[in-house]
C-alpha cells in the first residue's frame, strides 16, 4: 500500500473558483511534507514545505494546512488560473531517512 | 547553472539498446536523487548519491540499471539492454545535505519502441 493517497486523482474546474486537494500519509516517524506542481513535461517544482510544528503555510494562491495528529494534508488553491492546471504531489519525508515518500498526485484542469 | 540539468530531454531507443542519461545537478548539492515516473504513476525511487558515502541503490529494479556519480558533480543512469517497461520519465533531483528542499531537473522522457 503507497505511504501517501492523494485525491481527488483528478479534478476539473472553472477559472477563478477554488479548490482543495487531499493527502493522507503513514509514513513514521514524520519529518516533513512537501507539496509540488509538475507542468505536463516538466519536473516538480517546490510549492510548500511543512514540518511537525507547522498547521498552515501560504505561497500566493496556494495554502497548504497539515494535521500531523491525523496524518492528513491539504493544499487549497484560491482563484484558480489557467496556468495552475498540473498534477500536484504531495511528498513525505521520515524522520532519519534520506528518500522521499511520493503520492500519485492530483491531475488538476482548470478550464475557462 | 541555475537549475538542475538533465540530457537528453527525450531519447527514443529500440529494445535491447543500451541507454545512458545525464544529470548535472546544481553546483554545491551534495544530495542526488535519480526517479522514475511511470506514464500516470507517482514518482518511484531509484538510487540516492550523498557526497562520497556509498550509494544507496536499494530502489534500482533491476541489474540492468547502473548508476554513477563522481564526486558532486555530473551523475549518468545507465540502462542496459532496453526493454518496453522501462518507457518512462526519468527525474533527477538535488539538494544540500540535510532535510532541506529538493530541486527537479525536468526529467528524460525515455520511449523503447
Amino acid at each position: 500500500k503507497n505511504q501517501v493517497e492523494q485525491s481527488p486523482q483528478s479534478l476539473i474546474i472553472l477559472e477563478g473558483k477554488n479548490c482543495t486537494l487531499q493527502c493522507n500519509y503513514t509514513v513514521s516517524p514524520f519529518s516533513n511534507l512537501r507539496w509540488y506542481k509538475q507542468d505536463t513535461g516538466r519536473g516538480p517544482v517546490s510549492l510548500t514545505i511543512m514540518t511537525f510544528s507547522e498547521n498552515t503555510k501560504s505561497n500566493g494562491r496556494y495554502t497548504a494546512t497539515l494535521d500531523a495528529d491525523t496524518k492528513q494534508s491539504s493544499l487549497h488553491i484560491t482563484a484558480s488560473q489557467l496556468s495552475d492546471s498540473a498534477s500536484y504531489i504531495c511528498v513525505v519525508r521520515a524522520y532519519g531517512n534520506n528518500r522521499l515518500a511520493f503520492g500519485k498526485g492530483n491531475q488538476v484542469v482548470v478550464i475557462p | 547553472g541555475a537549475g538542475v540539468s538533465q540530457s537528453p530531454s527525450n531519447k527514443v531507443t529500440e529494445k535491447g539498446k543500451d541507454v545512458e542519461l545525464r544529470c548535472d545537478p546544481i553546483s554545491g548539492h551534495t544530495a542526488l536523487y535519480w526517479y522514475r515516473q511511470r506514464l500516470g504513476q507517482g514518482l518511484e525511487f531509484l538510487i540516492y548519491f550523498q557526497g562520497n558515502s556509498a550509494p544507496d541503490k536499494s530502489g534500482l529494479p533491476s541489474d540492468r540499471f547502473s548508476a554513477e556519480r563522481t564526486g558532486e558533480s555530473v551523475s549518468t543512469l545507465t540502462i542496459q539492454r532496453t526493454q518496453q517497461e522501462d518507457s518512462a520519465v526519468y527525474l533527477c533531483a538535488s539538494s544540500r545535505e540535510g532535510p532541506g528542499g529538493y530541486t527537479f531537473g525536468s526529467g528524460t522522457r525515455l520511449t523503447v519502441v
